[in-house]
């Protein structure tokens, strides 16, 4: 079974800093990985995917993110916060199943980013 | 209407009372997929809907929980005898046919579920 474990609950941080938001997962086929972003009182949106290909994704917002299969790992990474990235961040796995079937989308707990001045 | 719409934004009820919550998916999205999101427990699946069958009913927490889709459309999640522990946001999104094609839902804002 597919799980998604996102390590920080909650990630302060004050802004033009650099941030890391964890994600794990543990699958035994081949995954699809997602970061989904919920702006206070507002619907979840993609923020980035992974499919296949280059293993560096670039997202909306200038988030980006590294799937390392060694290490089941898809971390969010951005540069230099700023206030208006203040929201919740959940990571998501798909998997693809060898009978052709879709699997799943499972999501992480989500990690609150509280970007301050 | 462009995006998913869920139907109500919000609702009240007593314990022991049945509940309907409607999802209207984005026109042409085969894929409908059901999510609770509680404080502290992110986004809970429920049941994922392809047409109006379901492959994966799995994550019905109870058999107070059934939902239906309808002309590969409407879908409604009913919670039957509802309990203080169904208090959360439920969320309805829609994709096209695969999302490991697509790599994207598409999410309404919720219906917010209070169990007084």
């Amino acid at each position: 079974a597919q799980s998604v474990t996102q390590l920080d609950s909650q990630v302060p941080v004050f802004e033009e800093a650099p941030v890391e938001l964890r994600c794990n997962y543990s699958s035994s086929v081949s995954v699809y990985l997602f970061w989904y972003v919920q702006y206070p009182n507002q619907g979840l949106q993609l923020l980035l995917k992974y499919l296949s290909g280059s293993t560096l994704v670039k997202g909306i917002n200038g988030f980006e993110a590294e799937f390392n299969k060694s290490q089941t790992s898809f971390h969010l990474r951005k540069p230099s916060v700023h206030i208006s990235d203040t929201a919740e961040y959940f990571c998501a796995v798909t998997s693809f199943n060898y009978g052709g079937s879709q699997g799943n989308l499972i999501f992480g707990k989500g990690t609150k980013l509280s970007v301050k001045p | 209407g462009a995006g998913v719409s869920q139907s109500p934004s919000n609702k009240v009820t007593e314990k022991g009372k049945d509940v309907e919550l409607r999802c209207d998916p984005i026109s042409g999205h085969t894929a409908l997929y059901w999510y609770r999101q509680s404080l502290g427990q992110g986004l809970e699946f429920l049941i994922y809907f392809q047409g109006n069958s379901a492959p994966d009913k799995s994550g019905l927490p109870s058999d107070r929980f059934s939902a239906e889709r309808t002309g590969g459309s409407v879908s409604t999640l009913t919670i039957q005898r509802t309990q203080q522990e169904d208090s959360a946001v439920y969320l309805c999104a829609s994709s096209l046919a695969r999302v490991i094609n697509t790599g994207e839902l598409f999410f309404g804002e919720g219906s917010r579920l209070t169990v007084l």
